[in-house]
C-alpha cells in the first residue's frame, strides 16, 4: 500500500516549457486534490476534484490544468511554464473515515522554473 | 476573506517543557478544522479533524481543541522527535473540497 505516489520528484524547466506532473493514489479514495506550497504561504489549493470525471478550480487555478484520468489518476499540467510557478508541488486523496474527513499527501514536486 | 492564521511562527523547546500551538481563523461557514504535521522535504501527514467547538482529539503527545474562532495544539512533555512544522487548515461550508491553510508553525525540540 503505497498511499499517494508523485512523479518526477525534481524537475526544472525553462520559461515556455511544457509539463505533466503525475499522481496515483492506492486507498480508493473519491477525492484527489493539487496544491503548491511556498514559503511564508502555506499550502494553497490549484484544483481538486470530488470524484472521477469532475474537476473544480481551487484558490489558484490560473497557468495549469488538470486531468481526472480514472479514480486512482490525477494529473497536473503546466502548459506555458513561468519563474512563477516555482514551487513545491503536493498532490493528496481523501475519503470521509469514521472520525471525519482525512487527507493524505504525497512526497511532492519540487519545480524550479528558469 | 477567509483566513487562517498560526502562532507563533516559529517555537523552540527544551525536551519535556509542554507548549501550545495556536490556529485562528475567520471564516464565513466552518467544516471542519484540520492539523498536520509536516517534516523537512515531505509531504503533510494528517493527524486530527475536529468538528464543533468544544470538540477535542489526542494523540500521543497531541492533543487539538476547537473554539468558535480558533484551534489549538497541546503537546505534552515533548520530545526531539516531534519537531516539525504544524499546519492547520479549515474545510468552509461553501466551497466543496475546498481547504484554506495556515502558513505552519515550525516547532523545534532540543534535547
Amino acid at each position: 500500500n503505497a498511499g499517494v505516489t508523485q512523479t518526477p520528484k525534481f524537475q526544472v524547466l525553462k520559461t515556455g516549457q511544457s509539463m505533466t506532473l503525475q499522481c496515483a493514489q492506492d486507498m480508493n479514495h473519491n477525492s484527489m486534490y493539487w496544491y503548491r506550497q511556498d514559503p511564508g504561504m502555506g499550502l494553497r489549493l490549484i484544483y481538486y476534484s470530488a470524484s472521477e470525471g469532475t474537476t473544480d478550480k481551487g484558490e489558484v487555478p490560473n497557468g495549469y490544468n488538470v486531468s481526472r484520468l480514472n479514480k486512482r489518476e490525477f494529473s497536473l499540467r503546466l502548459e506555458s511554464a513561468a519563474p512563477s510557478q516555482t514551487s513545491v508541488y503536493f498532490c493528496a486523496s481523501s475519503e470521509e473515515e469514521r472520525g471525519g474527513l482525512a487527507q493524505y499527501f504525497g512526497p511532492g514536486t519540487r519545480l524550479l522554473v528558469l | 476573506e477567509d483566513q487562517v492564521t498560526q502562532s507563533p511562527e516559529a517555537l523552540r523547546l527544551q525536551e519535556g517543557e509542554s507548549s501550545s500551538l495556536n490556529c485562528s481563523y475567520t471564516v464565513s461557514g466552518l467544516r471542519g478544522l484540520f492539523w498536520y504535521r509536516q517534516d523537512p522535504g515531505k509531504g503533510p501527514e494528517f493527524l486530527f479533524t475536529l468538528y464543533s467547538a468544544g470538540e477535542e482529539k489526542e494523540k500521543e503527545r497531541l492533543k487539538a481543541t476547537l473554539t468558535k474562532k480558533e484551534s489549538f495544539l497541546h503537546i505534552t512533555a515533548p520530545k526531539p522527535e516531534d519537531s516539525a512544522t504544524y499546519l492547520c487548515a479549515v474545510r468552509l461550508v461553501n466551497y466543496g473540497q475546498n481547504f484554506v491553510f495556515g502558513p505552519g508553525t515550525r516547532l523545534s525540540v532540543l534535547p
